[in-house]
């Protein structure tokens, strides 16, 4: 069964730091590119970022570009998301998900994990 | 970016019924070369991540009930159920995966009558 756990939500200062953790289990973690999703309270799918499964590309989200970095270690099935200048339009619930290929772009997303809420506020 | 825009934004239907969701992109999703449409339907229920229903337009993931179908080409998508069961009740989003940044639609909340 894949499974995705997510980490490293929590309550920071507008400004400050995060670093986010997906430990995937259940597939051959290094065939497939993983993808970041955020839902802000009440909102809905905003996608934040992706990797491709050798991690040599990634993209980013326009409201993200700059300030995020996601990055992959093959060797620990982890895939992360560092999040630096954080606002308080980064509060939200971030969801990492299973790519449907290798490539990280022109992916549907299956399965996803069950999130980690990051609340920017002073 | 391409636009996904969902209609109606939320509906409600008896249990048993048929129901249909819309979803309509700013520009084609439909790639000739290989005759696919990228789009995608998610079911998200209240305290849960969202979970894949179809790919490619019209293909069912893993294990989702035949219930659930769905059409379209080009700008213009429907999902339907053919016979609306008390767990559907959820958030419903369309995804483009034509191009980066893949968007979503805004969501249609589908309750019960």
């Amino acid at each position: 069964e894949v499974q995705l756990v997510e980490s490293g939500g929590g309550l920071v200062q507008p400004g400050g730091s995060l670093r986010l953790s997906c430990a995937a289990s259940g597939f051959t973690f290094t065939t497939y590119a993983m993808s970041w999703v955020r839902q802000a309270p009440g909102k809905g799918l905003e996608w934040v970022s992706a990797i491709s499964a050798g991690g040599d590309s990634t993209y980013y989200g326009a409201s993200v570009k700059g300030r995020f970095t996601v990055s992959r270690d093959n060797s620990k099935n982890t895939v992360y998301l560092q999040m630096n200048s954080l606002r308080a339009e980064d509060t939200a619930v971030y969801y990492c998900a299973k790519d449907s290929s290798g490539n990280a772009v022109y992916n549907w997303f299956d399965p996803w994990g069950q999130g980690t809420l990051v609340a920017v506020s002073s | 970016d391409i636009v996904m825009t969902q209609f109606p934004d939320s509906l409600a239907v008896s249990l048993g019924e048929r129901t249909t969701i819309n979803c309509k992109s700013s520009q084609s999703v439909f790639y000739s070369s290989n005759n696919k449409n990228y789009l995608a339907w998610y079911q998200q229920k209240p305290g849960q991540p969202p979970k894949l229903l179809i790919y490619w337009a019209s293909t069912r993931g893993t294990g989702v009930p035949d219930r659930f179908s769905a059409s379209g080409s080009g700008t213009d998508f429907t999902l339907t159920i053919s016979s609306l069961q008390a767990e559907d009740v959820a958030v419903y989003y369309c995804q483009q995966y034509y191009t980066t940044p893949q968007t979503f639609g805004q969501g249609t909340k589908l309750e019960i009558k």
